[in-house]
């Protein structure tokens, strides 16, 4: 167990609809990251915060957003979904600003129909 | 664009055998490489990590080697044992702190 949680474990929508995923990073830690796994993509990085601020961002797109709260869970926002963001979201966390050991949660398996 | 190409896709290996995973990169920039190991049903959890300066990495019957002037580096499981049936994954950090992973390695190791 990483210390990393997610909620919900699944998700089934339908287009067009929006979800928001959570994820509260292990005690201590202020870095907090999300990943998109799919079959054909493999993983690919979204979007990184610090501490309440945004630090990296990857290949998120538009319709996606993502905040950390003071208490440093996260959510992570997907809006006008289509069948394609089906996948697999984990978020990581590591203790610092600069990435080296990340620590990965179960993930969310969503599925749009 | 895949930063990190990673292969063989799937690798079946008899118990006690090495099973050995190989990535190749492009970013001269990239600072640090670690491998993650994911079961199903989970996340990916760390392996083993190696830093650029440093040319072979052993931890247990996990051993890096880094290959800096070919760009590439691998991962080498010395008597693979059925519980190592996982996906494993190379990674590599750019400065902009952002990670690019390979697309991952199905290992199965037979009793």
């Amino acid at each position: 167990d990483s210390g990393v949680t997610q909620t919900p474990k699944h998700l089934i929508t339908a287009t067009g609809q929006r979800v928001t995923l959570r994820c509260s990073p292990r005690s201590g830690d202020l870095s907090v990251y999300w990943y998109q796994q799919s079959l054909d993509q493999g993983l690919q990085f979204l979007i990184q915060y610090y501490n309440g601020e945004e630090r990296a961002k990857g290949n998120i797109l538009e319709r996606f957003s993502a905040q950390q709260f003071p208490d440093l869970h996260s959510e992570l926002n997907l809006s006008s979904l289509e069948l394609g963001d089906s996948a697999l979201y984990f978020c990581a966390s590591s203790p610092t600003r600069q990435v080296s050991e990340q620590y990965f949660g179960p993930g969310t398996r969503l599925t749009v129909t | 664009q895949q930063q990190v190409k990673q292969s063989p896709q799937s690798l079946i290996v008899q118990k006690g055998g090495i099973s050995i995973i190989n990535c190749a990169y492009e970013n001269t920039a990239f600072d640090y490489f670690p491998w993650y190991q994911q079961f199903p049903g989970k996340g990916p959890a760390l392996l083993i990590a190696i830093r650029p300066d440093v040319s072979e990495k052993k931890e247990g019957r996990f051993t890096i080697s880094f290959n800096k002037s070919a760009k590439q580096f691998s991962l080498h499981i010395m008597d693979s044992q059925p519980g190592d049936s996982a996906t494993y994954f190379c990674a590599a950090r750019a400065s902009g702190n952002q990670f690019y992973f390979g697309t991952g390695t199905s290992l199965t190791v037979i009793p």
